[in-house]
């Protein structure tokens, strides 16, 4: 099945300790975004890529980066994780046409910083 | 500033009931709107959507209605069923703004059996 793999699903790592979380996916969508949620709360766009092109939100910090190798692969590097970086963080894909619009999710990482 | 709110953080219906969702957005731009079903431990998963140029959209047991003039948007779910608890969230978008959507805080709705 066509689908949007994260990974891992669940990272531990220390305060200030980079971590790189993973997102694939099989539906060949050109668009690929980040979402930060924290508990109890809206999810949040980081950035997404559009194909190659990054765009980044304006309030997301610079201590998150991203990287798109290709079509398939996205991934998010936390340079200086703080305690306050502890969320889950929801990779999305969309094929962005006009008669389609639908985001589909990953089923997430859950971050733990300690 | 919250462009789109979900003002009922919880909800409880019975089993068969209709369940109603509701959210609000406060900008006019937003011009398609969106349903997930996110359960513990798992991505949001979509559920309908529904585009400004329509009042309402229908799938099977989900239905949403669009009010433009009101800013508001309603998920009815007829009849409720237990393996519907979960956690919904509306989001909303702008059309060929490279698919950015703005989420709302999201209702847990229990479905009793």
């Amino acid at each position: 099945d066509a689908m949007v793999i994260q990974n891992p699903r669940y990272q531990v790592t220390q305060f200030g300790k980079p971590v790189t979380l993973s997102c694939s996916q099989t539906l060949n969508h050109n668009v690929m975004y980040w979402y930060q949620q924290k508990s109890s709360q809206a999810p949040k766009l980081l950035f997404h890529y559009y194909d190659k092109d990054f765009n980044n939100e304006a309030d997301t910090p610079d201590n998150f980066q991203s990287r798109r190798p290709n079509t398939s692969f996205c991934f998010l590097d936390i340079r200086s994780p703080g305690l306050g970086d502890a969320a889950m963080y929801l990779c999305a894909t969309s094929i962005l046409s006009r008669d389609e619009e639908t985001q589909y999710f990953g089923p997430g990482t859950r971050l733990l910083v300690l | 500033d919250q462009q789109v709110k979900q003002n009922s953080p919880s909800l409880s219906v019975q089993e068969g009931r209709i369940s109603i969702l509701n959210c609000d957005y406060t900008n006019s731009m937003f011009d398609y709107f969106l349903w997930y079903k996110k359960y513990p431990a798992e991505g949001p998963t979509f559920l309908i959507s529904i585009s400004s140029i329509k009042d309402k959209n229908e799938d099977g047991r989900f239905t949403v209605f669009l009010n433009k003039s009101a800013k508001h948007l309603s998920l009815h779910i007829v009849p409720s069923q237990p393996g519907d608890s979960a956690v919904y969230f509306c989001a909303a978008g702008i059309s060929s703004n490279t698919g950015k959507l703005i989420f709302g805080q999201g209702t847990t709705l229990q479905v009793k059996p």
